[in-house]
């Protein structure tokens, strides 16, 4: 048990669905991360949110909307996927994020929300 | 960022100690090296970091040498639950999220 919680584990959906990935901590922390991790590919980070605000978006395709309403919750809103956004989306999170102060730059992570599209 | 480079796979035995290298030779001065561990279908797990010479935590040691361009997770006695992908990286801890993830080192405990 991280304190990183996602949900749902275990998604599938079709190519004009609309499905949301949930994700909260329970650790007080700051920043908090998408990543995913396809099958035989390295962690590519996605998004970043530090303070509820987003600082970081690595490029990613409108089709993945993030959400962060607190510091505790992070969504990734998923519309019009393709069958190659089948992944593990794994949510992060660590204590001082990037607004000074040092830490260990440990993250913490989820367990990871498996997603196939059709 | 400094990229590393590790093994891609690596075996052992039950109750052997298992050394895995990683080389980083851009590191920066001010990077730390930090190790990572994932299991099958889900989120790395941080097991040591440290900057230079040795850290020994509960479950692994780090040993860095003195030019950092490389550094080694060293784990005793490793048992079937140890079997995993194991992630080494570079990088200061104001951009952790910019850390690269390699393809890390798949080490596979026989009985």
């Amino acid at each position: 048990e991280t304190g990183v919680t996602q949900t749902p584990r275990h998604l599938v959906m079709g190519m004009t669905n609309k499905k949301s990935l949930k994700c909260e901590q329970h650790l007080g922390h700051n920043a908090m991360y998408w990543y995913k991790q396809s099958a035989k590919k390295p962690l590519e980070l996605m998004f970043v949110y530090n303070f509820k605000e987003q600082t970081e978006n690595n490029s990613v395709p409108s089709r993945f909307s993030p959400e962060c309403p607190n510091s505790s919750h992070l969504f990734l809103h998923l519309h019009t996927l393709q069958p190659e956004d089948s992944a593990l989306y794994l949510c992060a999170s660590s204590p001082f994020g990037l607004a000074g102060g040092r830490d260990t730059g440990e993250l913490f992570f989820g367990e990871g929300s498996r997603l196939t599209v059709l | 960022l400094a990229k590393t480079t590790q093994p891609i796979s690596m075996d052992s035995y039950e109750g052997q100690e298992v050394n895995i290298t990683c080389s980083h030779n851009n590191i920066a001065t001010n990077d730390y090296i930090t190790w990572y561990q994932q299991f099958p279908s889900q989120g790395p797990r941080f097991i040591i970091q440290g900057y230079k010479t040795k850290v020994t935590n509960e479950v692994a040691s780090l040993f860095i040498p003195a030019d950092r361009k490389s550094s080694t997770l060293s784990l005793p006695r490793v048992s079937l639950s140890d079997t995993a992908v194991y992630y080494c990286l570079v990088g200061d801890f104001d951009s952790n999220y910019q850390l690269i993830w390699g393809a890390g080192t798949k080490l596979i405990i026989k009985p």
